[in-house]
């Protein structure tokens, strides 16, 4: 298995544009996350979708943010219009049953916006 | 909703040395808490986990305790080796939540 796949590795970007982050998780996993990481904040969660639905978005920090799982293997998080202070790492994790069990991350977006 | 901390921050222990990472929890509900390793520039990775119903669990060289009346639980890793410098997050949920995470300790093992 490949793990859980995201694109792209780094982005650069200028304040205002448009950002789109993607993610594939493991084939059968049912639950998706989005997660956050800076040093200030540490691992923040987004959002959190099962069965392909939003069930907890709470962390999304405006509506600057949205995030979209149209099927079971294929999730993408926007950013619009980004902002310097969105510069952070955002991983895409998944797992297999409850929310809390073992989530598997992948290699992290790594967004700077100038 | 949960909150957990994790001290220290960051820990600088010599090889062959011992080390240990703390973590208190607020929600007396919570019955899961996993340790995360996230290495240099990699994503995290699940290191050991332990349930509400065990007081402590061992893998090797690290080991997990849990004190559900203090809400406090514990990473122990001895014998450390270079390879062992990373990033530590510990994390809880109880029920069906998500994991609420630890800030981390960056964990430095010198040669």
């Amino acid at each position: 298995d490949a793990g859980v796949i995201q694109s792209p590795r780094h982005e650069v970007t200028e304040m205002g544009q448009e950002v789109t982050l993607r993610c594939k998780p493991i084939s059968g996993h049912n639950s998706l996350f989005w997660y956050r990481q800076t040093m200030m904040r540490g691992l923040e969660l987004l959002i959190y979708f099962n069965n392909n639905v939003p069930i907890d978005d709470s962390g999304m920090p405006e509506d600057r943010f949205s995030a979209k799982m149209p099927n079971a293997s294929f999730s993408t998080l926007k950013i619009q219009p980004s902002e310097p202070r969105d510069s952070a790492v955002y991983f895409c994790a998944s797992s297999l049953g409850a929310p809390k069990e073992k989530l598997f991350f992948g290699s992290g977006t790594q967004l700077s916006v100038l | 909703g949960e909150n957990v901390e994790q001290h220290p921050s960051t820990l600088s222990v010599q090889e062959g040395d011992s080390a240990v990472i703390k973590c208190t929890y607020s929600d007396s509900a919570s019955n899961y808490f996993p340790w995360y390793k996230q290495e240099l520039g990699k994503r995290p990775q699940l290191i050991i986990d332990i349930r509400s119903n065990v007081g402590e669990k061992k893998d090797q060289r690290i080991a997990v305790t849990l004190n559900k009346t203090a809400k406090h639980f514990s990473l122990h890793i001895t014998e450390t080796q270079p390879e062992d410098s990373a990033v530590y997050f510990c994390a809880a949920s109880s029920g069906y939540s998500t994991l609420t995470f630890g800030k981390g300790t960056m964990l430095l093992v010198s040669p």
